[in-house]
């Protein structure tokens, strides 16, 4: 059963960083892409950016949005995916959620509130 | 950036109606198109990837089709458990991006 479970939300003050994590199971991970997704509270998704897999030499797509803040990394051999947040601000406030592939699985979220 | 509008907004549709909703595309986007079902407190859902493809362990009554820059999923035959928040998303060019959203109701 392929399984993917975020951690590492909570509470982080405007300007500071934070680091989410994706501990992936149930599938081969280093055979696909990873993404990170967010969605605020009562709005659509936004796509955040994605790392390839193996066999397109582990490399990262982002988002305007957040490209150069928001640092996608996997970690192959303990089956992790990370998200690295800095600079963050109010409107980073969501849900965020790691996803596989075809973004066909995706983790149960974590939430992220940016608050003074 | 790609635009997608996904209409209606908003739609209830009583049991075993046919129910249509529909993403226009700002661009050519092929068949880089996706849908999601959401439900409250619950992470989306892939319903149909490539335009057109059902994914593993959907039911039928899900369909997806393509006319050009239109794409439409079809809900035949809507169950109760159908009700929930469905979203498109592009994958063709980054940033990818998703539609806003039509919340199905049923009456």
């Amino acid at each position: 059963e392929v399984k993917l479970l975020e951690s590492g939300g909570g509470l982080v003050q405007p300007g500071g960083s934070m680091r989410l994590s994706c501990a992936a199971s149930g599938f081969t991970f280093t055979d696909f892409y990873m993404y990170w997704i967010r969605q605020p509270a009562g709005k659509a998704p936004e796509w955040l950016g994605f790392i390839r897999n193996k066999a397109n030499g582990y490399t990262t797509e982002y988002n305007p949005s957040v490209k150069g803040r928001f640092t996608i990394s996997r970690d192959n051999t303990q089956n992790m995916l990370y998200l690295q947040m800095n600079t963050l601000r109010a409107e980073d406030t969501a849900t965020y959620y790691c996803a596989r592939g075809i973004m066909d699985a995706w983790g149960q979220g974590a939430s992220v509130t940016v608050s003074s | 950036d790609i635009q997608m509008t996904q209409s209606p907004a908003s739609l209830s549709a009583s049991p075993e109606e046919i129910v249509t909703i529909t993403c226009q595309a700002s661009q050519d986007i092929g068949n880089w198109l996706a849908w999601y079902q959401q439900k409250p407190g619950k992470s989306p859902q892939l319903l149909i990837y490539s335009a057109t493809s059902l994914a593993d362990g959907i039911p039928s009554r899900f369909s997806g089709s393509r006319s050009g820059t239109q794409y439409s999923l079809k809900i035949s035959r809507l169950q109760v458990e159908d009700t929930g928040i469905y979203y498109c998303l592009q994958r063709y060019s980054n940033p990818y991006t998703f539609g806003a959203g039509t919340k199905l109701e049923l009456k």
